[in-house]
């Protein structure tokens, strides 16, 4: 199965910073087929970025993703205290789907 | 507005079996495949797996074989997993998540399972 690994695992960042957080995959993934999600305690995963770079309804024009192949990334162009959540990457391109670790978000 | 309204919190005895519902409203149920995920440990995300609901076609990931059954009831518009001889491990959250645009797009609320005697 493809193995998603994401870094960093927790990090912090200060109100109006620049925030980016890589997926990588141990085989090559279709960017049409990579996705992410954000997920708060006590509430069940959103789809956040679908297909690489596309924002889901309502998500903020702040995020932006990118990548192709095993390396994908998510940015935050200035950071907000709702944006403080874990991120997961996700790639539904071969069977099993598979999901990353996470990259939890915290404010400084 | 897309909803998927799942079944609540499970408190069940080590051996035993249990079925998880996941009500679908807001969409065509029989358009979309249900997909179904586990969380462990608050983090840890598992695609457990799929069914059309139009056809009842599924496709499991091979670690769930023979621990989860999926079915669907078009006449309610509900999917249904069922979990069996359940042990600690199982202790979890379990979505249900509609599968659009190769993701997925909308995910009921969750239900808790415990293991415990």
């Amino acid at each position: 199965q493809i193995v998603l690994t994401q870094s960093p695992a927790i990090m912090s960042a200060s109100l109006g910073e620049r925030v980016t957080m890589t997926c990588t995959a141990s085989s090559s993934v279709s960017s049409s087929y990579l996705h992410w999600y954000q997920q708060k305690p006590g509430s069940s995963p959103k789809l956040w970025i679908y297909s690489t770079s596309n924002l889901a309804s309502g998500v903020p024009a702040r995020f932006s993703g990118s990548g192709s192949g095993t390396s994908y990334s998510l940015t935050i162009s200035s950071m907000e205290a709702e944006d403080a959540a874990t991120y997961y990457c996700h790639q539904y391109h071969r069977s099993p789907p598979t999901f990353g670790g996470g990259t939890k978000l915290e404010i400084k | 507005e897309v909803q998927l309204q799942q079944s609540g919190p499970e408190l069940v005895k080590p051996g035993a079996s249990m079925k998880i519902s996941c009500k679908a409203s807001g969409y065509s149920f029989t358009g979309y495949t249900m997909n179904w995920v586990k969380q462990s440990h608050g983090k840890n995300l598992e695609w457990i797996g799929l069914i059309n609901p139009y056809n009842g076609g599924t496709s499991y990931n091979q670690k769930f074989k023979g621990k989860a059954t999926l079915t669907v009831d078009k006449s309610s518009s509900t999917a249904y997993m069922e979990l069996l001889s359940l042990t600690s491990e199982d202790s979890a959250v379990y979505y249900c998540a509609r599968y659009r645009h190769e993701a997925m797009d909308y995910w009921g609320q969750g239900t808790s399972v415990t293991v415990s005697s």
